[in-house]
This record gives C-alpha cells, sequence and structure tokens, in this order.
C-alpha cells in the first residue's frame, strides 16, 4: 500500500479562489514531484523538490507554486484558480536508484 | 532531452489472450526504464523497472518487458490476460542526472469476457 496521501481527492471550486493541494509522504524520500495529468495526454511534470527548502519548477509551465518546509509535506497552491486549471494532479516521491511512488491524485474542476 | 512514444492509444483483448504494449524512448544516454498501471480513479501502480543488466524484467502481476536498446524499445507483455488487467498502463524513461521521468501518453487496455 503506497505511503503518500493526496488531499482532497475531488475538489470543485470557484473561479479566483485560492486553493492548497496537499501531498504527504511518510517513507522519508528526500524527492518530491507533482504531475499534471489531462485524459489522453502525457504526464507533465509541473514542480519537483529534492530536499527541504528545495523547490524547482518542471517542464510544462504553471502558474502554482509549491514549497518543501518538511521532508514529508509538499502542498501545491494556486493563488487564484481558473477553469484552465481543471485536471487531475499527482504527487509522486522517491529515492535515487528506485521509481516513484505515486498518490491516488486531485481531480480539481474549477468552475 | 528525453521523451516515450506509446503508438497504441487503446488496446482491446480477450480474458486469457497474451498482451504487448509497445514503448520507444528517445535518451542519448543509458536509460531507467519503468512500467506503471492506472486504475480508474486511482494513483499510478510500478509495475517493473530497467536499470540496467538483464534486459529481460520481470514485474508484479505477471508482467515483464524486454529492452531493446537497438530499437529503442521497451515494450511490456502478459502471456495471458486476466479481467483486472484492464487498466492504463504508462511507460516512462528517466536519467541518472536529474532524476526527472518523462511519461507516454499511456495504453488504455480493454478485457473483454
Amino acid at each position: 500500500e503506497a505511503d503518500i496521501y493526496q488531499t482532497p481527492r475531488y475538489l470543485v471550486i470557484g473561479t479566483g479562489k485560492k486553493i492548497t493541494l496537499e501531498c504527504s509522504q511518510t517513507m522519508g524520500h528526500d524527492k518530491m514531484y507533482w504531475y499534471q495529468q489531462d485524459p489522453g495526454m502525457e504526464l507533465h511534470l509541473i514542480h519537483y523538490s529534492y530536499g527541504v527548502n528545495s523547490t524547482e519548477k518542471g517542464d510544462l509551465s504553471s502558474e502554482s507554486t509549491v514549497s518543501r518546509i518538511r521532508t514529508e509535506h509538499f502542498p501545491l497552491t494556486l493563488e487564484s484558480a481558473r477553469p484552465s486549471h481543471t485536471s487531475q494532479y499527482l504527487c509522486a516521491s522517491s529515492v535515487q536508484g528506485d521509481g516513484y511512488t505515486f498518490g491516488s491524485g486531485t481531480r480539481l474542476t474549477v468552475v | 532531452a528525453q521523451s516515450v512514444t506509446q503508438p497504441d492509444i487503446h488496446i482491446t483483448v480477450s480474458e486469457g489472450a497474451s498482451l504487448e504494449l509497445r514503448c520507444n524512448y528517445s535518451y542519448g544516454a543509458t536509460p531507467y526504464l519503468f512500467w506503471y498501471v492506472q486504475s480508474p480513479g486511482q494513483g499510478l501502480q510500478l509495475l517493473l523497472k530497467y536499470f540496467s543488466g538483464d534486459t529481460l524484467v520481470q514485474g508484479i502481476k505477471g508482467f515483464e518487458a524486454e529492452f531493446k536498446r537497438s530499437q529503442s524499445s521497451f515494450n511490456l507483455r502478459k502471456p495471458s490476460v486476466h479481467w483486472s488487467d484492464a487498466a492504463e498502463y504508462f511507460c516512462a524513461v528517466g536519467n541518472l542526472n536529474d532524476y526527472k521521468l518523462s511519461f507516454g501518453a499511456g495504453t488504455t487496455v480493454t478485457v473483454r469476457a
């Protein structure tokens, strides 16, 4: 069973609202990632972190921001949600030399 | 830059029949290669991985994959499919430098009785 947790699983929110998607892992992994997933498309890396106080933007430009204050916690924030942000967001963690462990995802709908 | 192509968007297979999912990657050096499976409403689960050594890799749930450097391929196979194998399958490539994975667009597998 995966030891990485994402909340909420589903979120419907109005345009202009600020939201934070939570991601926590209990495995002590240094590396954490956020991917955006749309139906029929590749997963796109939007943010990653190699440790506390380390965050980088991924290959896909995103208006979201992330923070990494604790090893186990990697939240993603949208300051002002728009319909174009509607998507599924997947959080993952890893150690060097192994595959990613994914959370169950947050499906975000902005209306 | 690294990338992955999964040529088949959707495959339908009969229960008990064999399954092969294609994956072609682009990467200049020795790649890390992965196959993941995603059931509806769930995250991705690692099926198997290739780093080096034996080019035929065994994974969970009876899956295997073969790395062919000359063809830049890493195809996934299962000899006999079960109805529970209906899901979406993603191939991914990574590297030793930054360990960011690039994913293909996925192949949806439907299993008919």
